[in-house]
């Protein structure tokens, strides 16, 4: 099974390049999420979907946009990399029924690095 | 305000004994999912156990369960008979509802995390 896949694992990007990561989920879920790990921190939120062709802002959306153009697929997109993104970044996604399928699965990461 | 809390940056705990890792929650939404997850040095974030507002029980998954009072805005979660591979950083997170465009929102609040160290 699948479920969460990230692309790429590491990642090195010089000042003011461009990258985009790849995050897509094969569970149909509806919901999708973009958060980033700092050293020693939480997880905090960067964008979400709710559904194709639906997404909004976070709490750190600065620096960075999303599309959803299917169900599977949510890609992050980084314009002008600086040093302050340097950081794991985390794609999610859960059902959109309540209860436990609330539960968010994540994928295995994006270790970014901007030098 | 911060939603999560967790107070412990560090536990340590001798294999086979039980251990509590602290969380404290601020919410005023009545309805609102507790989660915990286990992050180990690969970095993949692993989730554990949930429990749900209105759930009556403690949740338990196998050797975890969540000590969940709500009064006190609380969801302790606490591992049985520890062994070695449970080292590793412990998120506690939360989940409102509410309704966004038709839809509800499911962002998660997580909370700094305890890393936990067992030993021999």
């Amino acid at each position: 099974n699948a479920g969460v896949t990230q692309t790429p694992k590491f990642r090195i990007l010089k000042i003011g390049q461009s990258m985009t990561l790849q995050c897509t989920q094969d569970m149909n879920h509806n919901y999708m999420y973009w958060y980033r790990q700092d050293p020693g921190m939480g997880l905090k939120l960067i964008y979400y979907s709710v559904g194709a062709g639906i997404t909004d802002k976070g709490e750190v959306p600065n620096g960075y946009n999303v599309s959803r153009s299917t169900t599977e697929d949510f890609p992050l997109r980084l314009e002008l990399a600086a040093p302050s993104q340097t950081s794991v970044y985390f794609c999610a996604s859960s059902s959109s029924s309540g209860g436990p399928a609330w539960i968010q699965y994540f994928g295995a990461g994006t270790r970014l690095s901007v030098l | 305000a911060q939603k999560i809390t967790q107070t412990q940056p560090g536990m340590f705990v001798q294999e086979k004994e039980a251990v509590t890792l602290d969380c404290t929650y601020d919410t005023s939404d009545p309805s609102y999912g507790l989660f915990w997850y286990k992050q180990p040095s690969s970095g993949e974030m692993i989730f554990l156990i949930y429990q749900g507002s209105y759930d009556q029980q403690n949740a338990t998954e196998g050797r975890y369960s969540l000590n969940f009072q709500k009064a006190r805005k609380s969801a302790n979660l606490v591992i049985s008979a520890s062994q070695l591979g449970d080292s590793a950083m412990y998120f506690c997170a939360m989940r409102e509802a509410r309704v966004d465009r038709g839809s509800t929102l499911g962002r998660l609040y997580f909370g700094r995390g305890t890393q936990l160290t067992v030993w021999p």
